[in-house]
């Protein structure tokens, strides 16, 4: 399966740290990605290739990957930070992308 | 700096095609080894990706899609297109042109565009 599975939602108090994680069996054999998706906005790259941040990307964004599960972490969580959150990779023979279905973080 | 701008009929009635066309202007088309993507989201979904296309014309399909779907460009006009058959009520949803790194096993969307509602009346 290419499915890519995500908990519907996640919650921290502002300064703690989210941990969001995506499991799917094609990701050991794939990178994953991670866009942050704010209401009425299209998606923004924050991780690709497991654990890089692209340019711009605060250092408290981090990714990282164990087996079939992937994992972002964002350290002292802004109010800012809310959001949902889609992991990405591709199928085991790279012939298509697929998403997860989306990781609501709450800030309380 | 690169942009991308979805253009296209905000309403498509059930049966009918779905025409959009993704603008890209601050470079060229043509200038990377990047591919050009198409991505929907029905409203309260998630990310569903359609298809991508290298600007030689080379193509990828998501399989669930892929009868219905055609993605071509046109280097000329910077312009990259979306063509989707046989619309219903679920193909409704808010539509992403990006551009899509693919290759030395990445597959990843790094530039999108704004988006463009998609309407499919009952």
């Amino acid at each position: 399966s290419s499915e890519l599975t995500q908990p519907p939602s996640v919650s921290v108090s502002p300064g703690q740290t989210a941990r969001i994680t995506c499991s799917g069996d094609a990701l050991p054999q794939q990178y994953a990605y991670w866009y942050r998706q704010r209401p009425g906005q299209a998606p923004l790259l924050v991780i690709y290739n497991d654990s890089k941040r692209p340019s711009g990307i605060p250092e408290r964004f981090s990714g990282s990957s164990s087996g079939t599960t992937v994992t972002l972490t964002i350290t002292g969580v802004r109010a800012e930070d809310e959001a949902d959150y889609y992991c990405q990779s591709a199928d085991s023979s790279s012939t298509y992308a697929v998403f997860g279905g989306g990781t609501k973080l709450t800030v309380l | 700096q690169l942009q991308l701008q979805e253009s296209g009929p905000g309403l498509v009635k059930p049966s009918e095609t779905l025409s959009l066309t993704c603008s890209v202007s601050g470079g060229s088309i043509s200038s990377s080894d990047d591919y050009w993507g198409w991505i929907r989201q029905t409203p309260g979904e998630g990310l569903e990706w359609i298809g991508s296309v290298f600007y030689s014309g080379g193509t990828y399909y998501n399989p669930s899609l892929k009868s219905r779907v055609t993605i071509s460009v046109d280097t000329s006009k910077n312009q990259f297109s979306l063509r989707l058959t046989s619309v219903a009520a679920a193909d409704a949803a808010v539509y992403y042109c990006a551009r899509h790194v693919l290759g030395g096993g990445y597959w990843y969307f790094d530039l999108w565009g704004r988006g463009t509602l998609v309407t499919v009346p009952s």
